[in-house]
């Protein structure tokens, strides 16, 4: 499958835990973003991200949450400590290098979709 | 700044009949825009975008969008919808320059019925 790749899909954790969520993009993107989805709010922009770089953090809330994405390896987006209302669905998605980064669409995994119980 | 509005929450339409989907947007320069689908419990897949050129756009499934740069929006269209179309759909809007960030609207949720 040469699509995004995303786990678990499911995740479920007791408040106060770590929470971790992988992401491969499609072989030869560059570029990875996460987003959050929630009921009657829609998808919301979290983090992108380059090798080893994070460009915009603009979404992510301040404290408990951060993202990578090494040279090697997936994009992980961790959520520390988690409280009830970080339960939502997770979505990475990559694009290619160069123009494409900014003409072309994103390619979504299927999404990671963490309870908090 | 960019942002992107979905008016509708939920659209009700006849199987056989055409649908619209309304997406009105806020850019301060030029746009790409963009429609995604997302099925229960998956990912969101791309139907289609503009770029330049020609404003009415074709994509997948038989669907196509209409740009309208005085009105500042981009419907969604299809002339006879099916039930496998029901979905949620997304509009997002990316600046020509200077962001690599889509804004998606909040969705709206397309119900054909049979």
């Amino acid at each position: 499958n040469a699509g995004v790749m995303q786990n678990p899909r499911h995740l479920v954790r007791r408040r106060g835990q770590e929470a971790r969520l992988r992401c491969s993009p499609v072989k030869g993107h560059s570029h990875v973003y996460w987003y959050r989805q929630l009921p009657e709010e829609g998808l919301k922009f979290m983090v992108y991200l380059q090798k080893e770089n994070i460009i915009d953090e603009s979404g992510m809330p301040k404290e408990r949450f951060s993202a990578e994405f090494p040279k090697e390896g997936p994009s992980i987006l961790r959520i520390q400590q988690v409280v009830r209302g970080d339960s939502a669905a997770y979505f990475c998605a990559s694009s290619p290098p160069g123009t494409l980064a900014s003409t072309g669409e994103l390619f979504f995994g299927e999404g990671s979709r963490l309870t908090v119980l | 700044a960019q942002s992107v509005a979905q008016p509708e929450d939920q659209v009700n339409v006849a199987e056989g009949n055409p649908l619209t989907v309304k997406c009105t947007y806020s850019v301060s320069g030029n746009p790409y825009l963009f429609w995604y689908v997302q099925y229960p419990n998956r990912g969101l897949q791309f139907l289609l975008k503009y770029i330049t050129g020609d404003n009415l756009v074709k994509g997948s499934y038989g669907f196509e969008a209409e740009f309208n740069k005085s009105q500042t929006s981009f419907h969604l269209k299809k002339p006879s919808a099916l039930v496998s179309d029901s979905a949620l759909y997304f509009c997002a809007v990316k600046l020509t320059r200077g962001s690599y960030i889509p804004t998606f609207g909040r969705g709206t949720s397309l119900i054909v019925h049979p």
